[in-house]
């Protein structure tokens, strides 16, 4: 069945470094979607891309989705507090939408 | 946000309770989720409703029981529970069930089962 798979599970950095969580499918995606989770809350959606090698922005976050519609990443430029969280990606297969395991991001200011 | 709502918002009932958990949602929508979180699986989808029809059962024991009387709402419920279901429940909906559309979260019932 589909599989989609994220990396790394964890990630601690200081204040101001950048962060990259990566997302790959076993199958070829028709679309993909982020969402974030703050601590004590619940997901919540940031973006979708859908064309092959499309890129986004949302202010320091910058979405990736690869040319084979199969992996997708989300790096954070010069991260802040408010940037902690789980970010989980979701990707469209042939019959569902599958998140994946989500990156949990800590920052030591 | 209030587009999607839970109740209880916390949870603690003995292995031989029978409780539900209810979702509403004010947006809309078409489809509906239930999800589990833990620590061992973040998101775990449960099951899937649209037009109040359950298109998708993922295996779920026969202790947790969905009913969407509704488009517009969502019940879970609960009966011999086991410790291990002890997590995160979250309710979500969307446009309809197609993956192109965004799914909106509530803010999930934190159930302790002892």
């Amino acid at each position: 069945g589909q599989q989609v798979m994220q990396i790394p599970q964890y990630q601690h950095v200081q204040e101001g470094e950048d962060f990259t969580t990566y997302c790959n499918s076993s199958t070829t995606l028709s679309n993909i979607q982020w969402y974030k989770q703050r601590p004590g809350g619940h997901p919540v959606f940031l973006i979708q891309l859908v064309k092959s090698g499309e890129v986004k922005k949302q202010k320091r976050l910058t979405f990736q989705f690869g040319e084979a519609k199969k992996n997708s990443s989300l790096h954070i430029t010069a991260t802040q507090t408010t940037d902690v969280g789980t970010y989980f990606c979701a990707g469209q297969g042939a019959q569902k939408l599958v998140f994946g395991q989500g990156t949990r991001l800590t920052i030591n200011p | 946000e209030t587009g999607v709502t839970q109740t209880p918002r916390h949870l603690v009932m003995g292995m031989t309770n029978k409780k539900s958990l209810k979702c509403e949602q004010h947006l809309g929508h078409n489809a509906m989720y239930w999800y589990k979180q833990s620590a061992k699986k973040p998101l775990e989808l449960m099951f899937v409703y649209s037009l109040e029809e359950r298109v998708e059962n993922n295996s779920v024991p026969s202790r947790f029981s969905p009913e969407c009387p509704n488009s517009s709402h969502l019940f879970l419920h609960l009966h011999t529970l086991q410790p291990e279901d002890s997590a995160l429940y979250l309710c979500a909906s969307s446009h309809s069930t197609s993956g192109i559309y965004e799914q909106y979260f509530g803010p999930g019932t934190r159930l302790t089962v002892t």
